[in-house]
């Protein structure tokens, strides 16, 4: 089975502190995602990367950045935490290289709380 | 703007009936769409994916697509109270995912 883990399921930050949200995934994916999920919004695209060291802005990439250095992990940086960045926070990944069929496999999530 | 969609519900649907879950998109050139099932409290996990017109079924899911009204549904036959979850309607716009905001579905015993 593909898995997908986040390090964190739960964090609580003081708004500008720095937040670090790793995501690693163990099936070789080439593709993969952050979204930010909030009630009545549906899921929004922060960032995505289709190969190590490349990244690409999603729809929302504002007061955020990510890295990747290596396939298996792409992570999510918040370089001053605001309290509209509390949200749920989904990384994904897919199995195609320069493309995105939507068949994306979720990690479990990780909800942040900026106070 | 492209976007998808849904009825935020909740949907309430007896056990046993056949829940119908809907969705319309405004970009025509929208080739793929796709349908994920969300717990609360735990990420999407996708159950189907349709790519041309017409039905789609995998047990007791059936997809549906119909471009020339921009429509898309998911039918949910036998409907258990474990069927009960919000529903993600995903278009895949020039290998860009446009995501719906979900409908949620309750199942009644």
């Amino acid at each position: 089975d593909v898995k997908v883990t986040q390090s964190s399921r739960y964090l609580v930050k003081r708004t500008g502190e720095k937040v670090f949200l790793e995501c690693v995934q163990d099936m070789d994916h080439e593709n993969m995602f952050w979204y930010r999920q909030d009630p009545g919004l549906g899921l929004r695209l922060i960032y995505f990367s289709y190969d190590v060291k490349m990244k690409e802005k999603g729809d929302i990439p504002e007061g955020y950045s990510v890295s990747r250095e290596k396939k298996e992990r792409f992570s999510l940086i918040l370089e001053s935490a605001s309290t509209n960045q509390t949200s749920m926070y989904l990384c994904a990944s897919s199995p195609l290289a320069g493309g995105n069929t939507g068949e994306l496999f979720f990690g479990e999530g990780s909800r942040l709380t900026v106070l | 703007q492209k976007e998808v969609e849904q009825n935020s519900g909740p949907l309430s649907v007896p056990e046993g009936a056949i829940a119908s879950l809907n969705c319309t998109y405004s970009d025509r050139g929208s080739q793929s769409f796709f349908w994920y099932r969300q717990y609360s409290g735990k990420s999407p996990e996708l159950i189907m994916s349709i790519y041309s017109n017409g039905d789609k079924e995998d047990g007791r899911f059936t997809a549906q697509l119909n471009k020339a009204s921009q429509y898309v549904s998911l039918l949910i036959r036998d409907s258990q109270p474990s069927d009960s979850a919000t529903y993600l309607c995903v278009g895949d716009s020039n290998y860009q995912l446009i995501w719906g905001a979900g409908t949620k579905l309750i199942i009644k015993p």
